[in-house]
């Protein structure tokens, strides 16, 4: 059964601080791997997909990477408006016993203060 | 151009009653999925459907039932309510149900059960 792991739970960091948020996965034949935003009380929202190991992607403060086995959400010098929970959904094909339905972990709270 | 929109945005019931959520796609998209999310938790699939057919189905008691309409907006009820159904509702929409999809989220129903 997939499974995919975030950690921290929860992290506290001081504005400018920079930091990596994790996400471990086991899968076979991942076809994806996404990253979204959840502010309190609101839907997530996506920022990034990765394909296959080695990728990166950029987006302001957020950089994600993909190894076979994790990816990483690093934080570039933070704000407090990054502050959210960041969640990590792993995809796998039919081909492998997948079904295309992204499998989420539980998510990482940030909080950064000013 | 509208976000996915669902309703109702809270809601309580008591033990064993039944409830109805409702959801609206983007325009143009056609799958809807449903996920459950309980606090301090990652979201939990429950239905995907794609096309007025359901193309999956999470690990849920059949007190959880859905259906689309044609004009692709979709129903998720819960009959006979327990303490446990207390959580945030979310729906997403894709184009389609495919790989490297990405889903747009709505804000969730927050339903709490008493």
């Amino acid at each position: 059964e997939d499974q995919v792991t975030q950690s921290p739970e929860a992290l506290r960091l001081q504005e400018g601080e920079s930091s990596s948020l994790n996400c471990s996965y086991t899968v076979s034949g991942l076809r994806g791997l996404f990253w979204y935003r959840q502010d309190p009380g609101k839907g997530p929202e996506f920022l990034f997909t990765l394909y296959s190991a080695g990728e990166e992607k950029e987006k302001e403060r957020l950089k994600a990477t993909l190894t076979k086995k994790e990816s990483f959400l690093h934080i570039t010098a933070p704000k407090p408006e990054d502050s959210a929970t960041y969640l990590c959904a792993v995809q796998a094909g039919p081909e492998t016993g997948g079904s295309y339905i992204p499998t989420f972990g539980r998510g990482t709270s940030l909080i950064v203060h000013p | 151009d509208a976000g996915v929109t669902q309703s109702p945005t809270h809601l309580i019931k008591t033990r064993g009653q039944q409830v109805t959520l409702r959801c609206s796609p983007i325009s143009g998209h056609k799958s809807v999925s449903w996920y459950q999310q309980v606090l301090g938790q990652g979201p939990q699939f429950i239905f995907q459907y794609y096309e007025k057919e359901e193309r999956g189905r999470g690990n849920f008691p059949d007190r959880f039932s859905a259906r689309q309409f044609p004009n692709y907006s979709s129903e998720l009820n819960v009959n006979a309510l327990l303490l446990g159904d207390s959580a945030l509702y979310l729906c997403a929409s894709s184009l389609f149900p495919g790989a490297n999809e990405k889903l747009f989220f709505g804000s969730g129903t927050q339903l709490s059960v008493l």
